[in-house]
């Protein structure tokens, strides 16, 4: 069966340093994946989206590489800060499986302290 | 803010009875998804609308549906509640159906069944 697999324990990171999480997932060939950050009690928010031939995408300080071969993409946060500490979700995307029906993994906890 | 509302914020509702959530959408879309996010988990596709058609379903039983409204604002029904259903309702819209595309979350419907 198809399964995306984030980290369930918190990331716990010093303010300054690169935050990176993992999202692996098996039995899918997505056309792309998105990363949202999610507060509690509130809906996720998009950050970047990554296409299947693309490798490597930048926004400010984030960055996240998509391995097609791998079946992993990872989510960098560089110089973090207390303010980035949330839950940190990937998705994944098939065009061709109900338009943008997203799957998404179990999100991880990012906790940057001062 | 996302531009994406919902109603109500909270609800409690007692095993077998019919519960209605209400999401209009950001102005300019025209497809709404609906996801169950249970605690500590990732929010799970329940079905899309586009144009106020349904355009695809995950692994919910009928008694999730929905409807989509020619303003594009949506609702989701379910009946005969279970204790099961507890969850965080998100609504997400995006511009189109069928391709990569952000979507926008609501801030959920936090739904207790007792």
């Amino acid at each position: 069966s198809q399964k995306i697999e984030q980290n369930s324990e918190a990331l716990n990171i010093q303010e300054g340093k690169t935050a990176t999480l993992t999202c692996n997932y098996t039995n899918y060939s997505p056309a792309y994946l998105q990363w949202y950050r999610q507060d509690p009690g509130r809906g996720p928010v998009f950050l970047l989206l990554i296409r299947e031939n693309e490798k490597e995408k930048r926004k400010e300080r984030l960055k996240v590489t998509f391995d097609t071969t791998l079946k992993q993409s990872l989510f960098h946060i560089t110089a973090s800060q207390p303010a980035d500490s949330a839950t940190y979700l990937c998705a994944l995307g098939d065009p061709n499986n109900a338009g943008n029906m997203l799957t998404f993994g179990g999100g991880t906890r990012l906790m940057v302290k001062p | 803010e996302t531009g994406v509302t919902q109603s109500p914020t909270h609800l409690i509702k007692t095993r077998g009875q019919q519960v209605t959530l209400r999401c209009s959408s950001q102005s300019g879309h025209n497809t709404v998804s609906w996801y169950q996010q249970a605690l500590g988990q990732g929010p799970q596709f329940i079905f899309q609308y586009y144009r106020e058609e349904e355009n695809g379903r995950g692994n919910f039983p009928p008694r999730f549906s929905g409807l989509q409204f020619p303003n594009y604002s949506s609702e989701l029904n379910v009946n005969a509640l279970e204790l099961d259903d507890s969850a965080l309702y998100l609504c997400a819209s995006s511009q189109t159906s069928g391709r990569p595309d952000t979507q926008y979350f609501g801030p959920g419907t936090r739904l207790t069944v007792l």
